[in-house]
């Protein structure tokens, strides 16, 4: 199962772009890059994903690299109530359909 | 427009009671899931049913049944609670198959607490 790693903690300043890094450097040819974010407590909420190509849509952009090692989410203009917990999650393709979470990235808009 | 609903939201236990956390969703999704979350931690699934009748288990299963009773509802049953499974338990739910790469919906939570 390809795994994830990511950064603990995370601070921006509100209306700057937020860039929050992943890396999934065993990722297999077909599994896919989630993007997750949990605010508070509340149940996980998805933000955007991704195979091979950049993606974006209106909340953030994903940005993979060519060799798909690693990839960038990014909060083009963070507001406070970006504040949440991000989780990068490949998608295990051949154990059927399970989402793996690790401990995701702290993110912390500060105004 | 509900998605994913969970119940009971909140439960307070004594050691070696049982219960059953309620998932129900309306999307007509083919696969469903028990997650549990620990305090500063992510999520880690405990069982999950790709399908109507099938279920398997997960990360950390031990001290947990479920029951796909069909395809829109999903149990997970603690026979003798622990003060060990204290936690906030996430239902979810996807439509299949994997190569689509649809995504993953989660319900609010279960607030859990055994004493």
């Amino acid at each position: 199962d390809a795994k994830t790693t990511q950064p603990p903690s995370m601070d921006c300043a509100e209306g700057r772009a937020a860039n929050l890094p992943c890396n999934h450097s065993t990722i297999s040819g077909n599994e896919y890059v989630y993007w997750y974010r949990q605010i508070h407590s509340q149940g996980p909420q998805y933000i955007i994903h991704g195979l091979k190509n950049n993606e974006t849509n209106e909340m953030a952009s994903l940005i993979i690299t060519e060799d798909r090692k690693s990839s960038t989410l990014i909060l083009p203009h963070a507001t406070l109530r970006d504040t949440a917990v991000y989780y990068c999650i490949v998608r295990v393709f051949y154990n059927f359909n399970k989402f793996y979470f690790g401990s995701g990235t702290k993110l912390n808009v500060k105004p | 427009n509900a998605g994913v609903t969970q119940t009971p939201k909140f439960q307070v236990l004594k050691t070696g009671q049982s219960m059953t956390l309620q998932c129900a969703q309306d999307m007509n999704h083919n696969s469903m899931y028990w997650y549990r979350q620990d305090p500063g931690m992510g999520l880690r699934l405990i069982y999950y049913s790709a399908s109507e009748g099938t279920t398997d288990k997960g990360e950390v299963p031990n001290g947990y049944n479920v029951s796909r009773l069909n395809k829109r509802e999903f149990s997970l049953r603690l026979e003798s609670a622990a003060p060990s499974q204290t936690s906030v338990y996430f239902c979810a739910s996807s439509r299949e198959p994997p190569s689509s790469g649809n995504t993953i919906y989660f319900g609010e939570g279960s607030w859990l607490t055994v004493v």
